[in-house]
């Protein structure tokens, strides 16, 4: 079964540092999205992406993130000047639309620690 | 104020019984409903979606949803070890945005 994939597994960058999180989506995936989960928290979402531009996007998802899909496969969310409350896992996911038959899929994620 | 609330349990069920797991939701506009499984450090795996009122079966798997109530839940039935991991419920309003609960650990004891 298709699957979306993250790279890496897990990242350690220092604080103020930039961080690129890698995701594939599924290949005839037409929606992608960046979910985090703070430890022992809940999974919030941060931004979704359609036809090369944001569609919506949460309150964390400030200046200090951006996304970009630099090729036909690829989805990356950057995050400039790192902070320590960074640090959580990163969920990128995707689906085919946005209607209800139409689930997110996730990746395993990328743990972001910031030292 | 989009909440999405859940029993954080923990939730412990004999191998064998049914697991129940309930959720309840703030918004009314909310459109479609989700569980997600979600294993110790690992990513949410879909179980259940459901968006119109009543019940929708998937092998061992119930959701319930009533709308006028704003929950939506989901049995387990015959309960295996393996089904130990913490219930995510979400929920999709009109956009393309999830909004999750902290999740509902269930443990299974054999």
């Amino acid at each position: 079964e298709p699957e979306v994939t993250q790279t890496p597994s897990h990242q350690v960058t220092q604080m103020g540092q930039e961080v690129i999180l890698r995701c594939v989506p599924i290949s005839n995936h037409l929606y992608f999205y960046w979910y985090r989960q703070i430890l022992g928290q809940k999974v919030e979402f941060l931004v979704s992406f359609y036809n090369n531009e944001i569609s919506e996007k949460s309150e964390i998802f400030d200046d200090q993130f951006s996304v970009e899909r630099p090729d036909g496969s690829n989805f990356t969310l950057k995050i400039r000047s790192t902070k320590l409350e960074d640090s959580a896992m990163y969920f990128c996911a995707s689906s085919t639309g946005v209607y209800s038959n139409q689930p997110q899929h996730f990746g395993d994620g990328t743990r972001l620690s910031i030292l | 104020q989009k909440e999405v609330e859940q029993n954080s349990g923990p939730l412990s069920v004999p191998e064998g019984a049914i697991a129940s797991l309930n959720c309840t939701y703030s918004d009314r506009g909310s459109q479609s409903f989700f569980w997600y499984r979600q294993y110790s450090g690992k990513s949410p795996e879909l179980i259940m979606s459901i968006y119109s009122n009543g019940d929708k079966e998937d092998g061992r798997f119930t959701a319930q949803l009533n709308k006028a109530s704003q929950y939506v839940s989901l049995l387990i039935r015959d309960s295996q070890p393996s089904d130990s991991a913490t219930y995510l419920c979400a929920v999709k309003l009109d956009g393309n945005q999830f909004y999750f609960g902290t999740g509902t650990s269930l443990t299974v004891i054999p």
